[in-house]
């Protein structure tokens, strides 16, 4: 089984805190993502990587950063929280190419717990 | 923008009676679509994707895509009060790089609640 585990499932930080979120996926996964879910505004993308030291931007980047030195290591930074940064945090990880069907159209993204952080 | 619409709810069913949940998309070159299931308090679940026109079952699940209206659908039949949850419905886009890292556009998710 495909197993992504993030470093925390509840965080409290203050107000201008640097925050390190840790992700980690044990399939050897090429993809991986950092989103964020807010009631009412669904699942946003902030950063995803497609290889080692590779990133991009996502829909709402603004804010965060990423480190990606290892395959199976994803970190989401806050540099400075704040409190508008509060919510839940959902790592996610995907194949590049279906190893099978040899198609990269079919791979779903497996997503760990999740980190509840609230910044106050 | 491309977008995944869906409608929020919550979608309200008896024990026993088929959920219909609909997702509609922008992109006309989506490529595929997967259907997660978010209980409360925890992280989305993958129940099924779908790549082709038509229907595809999986147990009390059939996915439904129409690519020429841009609708994709999941029905749950003989639902149970366990299956009540969020479920979301994403897309992958099409894109002249193949994988562009595997991005999936998600839709705000519909809440489905089954009642005994």
């Amino acid at each position: 089984d495909v197993k992504v585990t993030q470093s925390s499932r509840y965080l409290v930080k203050r107000t201008g805190e640097k925050v390190f979120l840790e992700c980690v996926q044990d399939m050897d996964h090429e993809n991986m993502f950092w989103y964020r879910q807010d009631p009412g505004l669904g699942l946003r993308l902030i950063y995803f990587s497609y290889d080692v030291k590779m990133k991009e931007k996502g829909d709402i980047p603004e804010g965060y950063s990423v480190s990606r030195e290892k395959k199976e290591r994803f970190s989401l930074i806050l540099e400075s929280a704040s409190t508008n940064q509060t919510s839940m945090y959902l790592c996610a990880s995907s194949l590049d190419i279906d190893r099978e069907r040899l198609n990269w159209a079919y791979n779903e993204q497996f997503f760990g717990p999740g980190t509840r952080l609230t910044v106050l | 923008q491309k977008e995944v619409e869906q409608n929020s709810g919550p979608l309200s069913v008896p024990e026993g009676a088929i959920a219909s949940l609909n997702c509609t998309y922008s992109d006309r070159g989506s490529q595929s679509f997967f259907w997660y299931r978010q209980y409360s308090g925890k992280s989305p679940e993958l129940i099924m994707f779908i790549y082709s026109n038509g229907d595809k079952e999986d147990g009390r699940f059939t996915a439904q895509l129409n690519k020429a209206s841009q609708y994709v659908s999941l029905l749950i039949r003989d639902s149970q009060p366990s299956d009540s949850a969020t479920y979301l419905c994403a897309a992958r886009p099409y894109s002249m790089i193949y994988n562009q890292g595997g991005k999936l556009i998600f839709g705000q998710g519909t809440e489905l609640s089954v009642k005994p």
